[in-house]
């Protein structure tokens, strides 16, 4: 089962873009890269995820080197409301069926 | 179309006692997990289920049972809490069904938690 490796804690000042590491050096070749954040202790909420290709949506992009063992999450013009744990997550595969496994996350801070 | 609702939002129950925590979601999603989380810690996967009357182990499954007897709902269940068992649990579910065949539309949908307290 590939893991991913994050750093605990990242600060960022308000409007400049925030970058988020992730480490899946074990990824293999079918299994995707989610990004999820929790803001409180809500229920997570989906951001963004991609294969092989670096990917862009409303929210964020999504940036996957290309040996795939690492991604990063871009949030260009961080506001206070992005203050969250970020999740990056590798969903696998066993036996047809997938599963998504959370690591400890990101806690960032956005600074006014 | 409420998403993923979780029953009950808090809960405090004393060591020993039973209880069962309701997820339902109206999506049509074959897929819907049981996590938990502790405080300053990642979601732990407890078990999921890849459709109605499936169910699979995850990460943590000990102390914990499940049934998903119709697709909607997941119902995951302590018969002997412990204080171990101390924490916020999440539901999620995924995927639409196969009779409309496998979209790209495949993100964890989650609930708004329940906070259980074992004392």
């Amino acid at each position: 089962d590939a893991k991913t490796t994050q750093p605990p804690s990242m600060d960022c000042a308000e409007g400049r873009a925030a970058n988020l590491p992730c480490n899946h050096s074990t990824i293999s070749g079918n299994e995707y890269v989610y990004w999820y954040r929790q803001i409180h202790s809500q229920g997570p909420q989906y951001i963004i995820h991609g294969l092989k290709n670096n990917e862009t949506n409303e929210m964020a992009s999504l940036i996957i080197t290309e040996d795939r063992k690492s991604s990063t999450l871009i949030l260009p013009h961080a506001t206070l409301r992005d203050t969250a744990v970020y999740y990056c997550i590798v969903r696998f595969s066993t036996s047809g069926t997938y599963k998504y496994i959370f690591g400890t996350g990101t806690r960032l801070k956005v600074l006014a | 179309n409420a998403g993923v609702t979780q029953t009950p939002k808090f809960r405090v129950l004393k060591t020993g006692q039973s209880m069962t925590l309701l997820c339902a979601q109206d999506m049509n999603h074959e897929y819907m997990y049981w996590y938990r989380q502790d405080p300053g810690m990642g979601l732990r996967l407890i078990h999921y289920s890849v459709g109605e009357g499936t169910t699979a182990k995850g990460e943590v499954p000990d102390g914990y049972n499940v049934s998903r007897l119709k697709k909607q709902n997941f119902l995951l269940g302590l018969e002997s809490a412990a204080p171990s068992q101390t924490s916020v649990y999440f539901c999620a579910s995924s995927f639409p069904t196969r009779d409309r065949g496998w979209q790209a539309n495949e993100k964890l949908f989650f609930g708004s938690g329940t906070q259980l307290s074992v004392l």
